[in-house]
């Protein structure tokens, strides 16, 4: 199946400092990728849709200026957490939709994130 | 917004016997999509099976099968002779026809126990 990689798999970061962490499509073109947050044993959030060449589509009550979306290429997509706090400590996850296949979401293995 | 719900946070099996995950959801639309995905300890979300609403038979992949029933807006997932492997979480999620967006469930959490 369609692979999705993420980088770092985790981070430990100082509070204030901001963490880079890349989603990329490995043997497909995805126009529309997304980015998810999950807690210790609760479901995934939907953070944003991240859409290539465009502004990234956001969901009610995540700060798009502390967490900035690029999606520059076909393959890429980057979510940077901003001046990170201990509050975002979390398990971030992409995922993304094939263009030319459709309906199916692949997912990356996730980034653990730690601030202190 | 689309709601997905698992009524069973927890659910656990005797190993080589069947399990039935449940899920439900809430939608004005007729055509959608409908899938589970497993998510084992190391976090990473795996697709065990999807269901198309305009198809009447239910969706059947090796061991793992469903049972789509779409007035009731219902479609559980049956695992036959259950592995220790299948130990994870089991998320439910929803997809528009037309749309890009996923619904999860809440997940249920199923232990195999040997």
């Amino acid at each position: 199946g369609a692979v999705v990689s993420q980088h770092p798999s985790r981070v430990i970061c100082k509070s204030g400092t901001s963490v880079k962490i890349e989603c990329r499509s490995l043997d497909f073109q995805a126009t529309t990728m997304f980015w998810y947050r999950q807690f210790p044993k609760k479901s995934l959030m939907l953070m944003a849709t991240s859409n290539e060449g465009s502004k990234a589509t956001y969901e009610q009550g995540v700060e798009k200026d502390k967490f900035l979306i690029n999606h520059a290429s076909l393959t890429l997509s980057t979510l940077t957490v901003t001046s990170a706090h201990p509050e975002d400590s979390s398990f971030y996850i992409c995922s993304a939709r094939d263009t030319l296949a459709g309906v199916i979401q692949y997912f990356g293995p996730g980034t653990r994130l730690l601030v202190l | 917004a689309q709601t997905v719900t698992q009524s069973q946070p927890e659910m656990s099996v005797q190993e080589a016997e069947t399990v039935t995950l449940s899920c439900t959801y809430d939608t004005s639309e007729s055509d959608y999509y409908l899938f589970w995905y497993k998510q084992p300890p190391s976090r990473q979300m795996i697709l065990v099976i999807r269901q198309e609403a305009y198809k009447q038979q239910n969706a059947t992949e090796n061991r793992f099968s469903v049972n789509f029933q779409k007035a009731a807006k219902s479609f559980s997932l049956k695992i036959s002779d259950s592995q220790l492997g299948d130990a994870a979480m089991y998320f439910c999620a929803y997809r528009e026809n037309t749309g890009n967006q996923f619904y999860f469930g809440t997940g249920t959490s199923l232990t195999v126990i040997p």
